[in-house]
């Protein structure tokens, strides 16, 4: 089972660029989320998805927009990269929050010059 | 004042002793806990869940709850190297209509060969 699937690993952006971050899941799971992870904030929640054509905002959404069109996929766009988004993004899914766990992929490491 | 605090270590202690991570939350209506684990460069994956007060075995793990000081831990019996990781609780709550999980920071933890 490939589980929640990240790409790229890694990247390098400059200030003001833009990109899209891939993020895919074959478990049929209805909830999807995208965290940062950055050294002393730990992990925070960025954007969330309950299911196909619905999305919200979590703890810290500015800069970063989503759509989910399937329930497999699940992409975070970065509009215009600053370097305070240089950061560890995980993507993470759930059949059911709060009673399911949530799985996570091994992330994408972003370095905005 | 975030909804769960972690003291986020470093912790470092020697092959076979007992390990002990804790965190605090904020809101009492909390009822289910999670503790995820983290090695270097990858995704957390869940350890244990539990819901509501009360102790929850799980092999060298058991995870605890006392609502009363709205007060969560994590022991690791006979630690080993390969548990030499980060570990983070969370808690789901509900935010803007939906459930969302919010993690603590993390503790990172070597055990010593």
């Amino acid at each position: 089972n490939a589980g929640v699937t990240q790409t790229p690993k890694f990247q390098v952006l400059k200030t003001g660029q833009s990109m899209t971050l891939q993020c895919a899941q074959d478990m049929n799971h209805e909830y999807m989320s995208w965290y940062r992870q950055d050294p002393g904030m730990g992990l925070r929640l960025i954007h969330y998805s309950v299911g196909a054509g619905i999305t919200d905002q979590g703890e810290v959404p500015n800069g970063y927009n989503v759509s989910r069109s399937t329930t497999e996929d699940f992409p975070l766009r970065l509009l215009s990269a600053a370097p305070s988004q240089t950061s560890v993004y995980f993507c993470a899914s759930s059949r059911q929050i709060p009673n399911s766990p949530l799985h996570f992929g091994n992330g994408t490491r972003l370095t905005v010059t | 004042q975030k909804e769960v605090e972690q003291d986020p270590g470093p912790l470092s202690v020697p092959e076979g002793a007992i390990v002990s991570l804790n965190c605090t939350y904020s809101n009492s209506a909390f009822q289910y806990f999670m503790w995820y684990r983290q090695y270097s460069r990858k995704g957390p994956e869940l350890l244990m869940y539990t819901y509501s007060s009360g102790n929850k075995e799980d092999g060298r793990f058991t995870a605890q709850v006392d609502k009363s000081s709205k007060y969560i831990s994590l022991f690791i019996r006979d630690s080993q190297p390969s548990d030499s990781a980060t570990y983070l609780c969370a808690t789901p709550y509900s935010g803007a209509g939906s459930y969302q999980l919010t993690f603590g920071k993390g503790t990172k933890l070597s055990v010593i060969p």
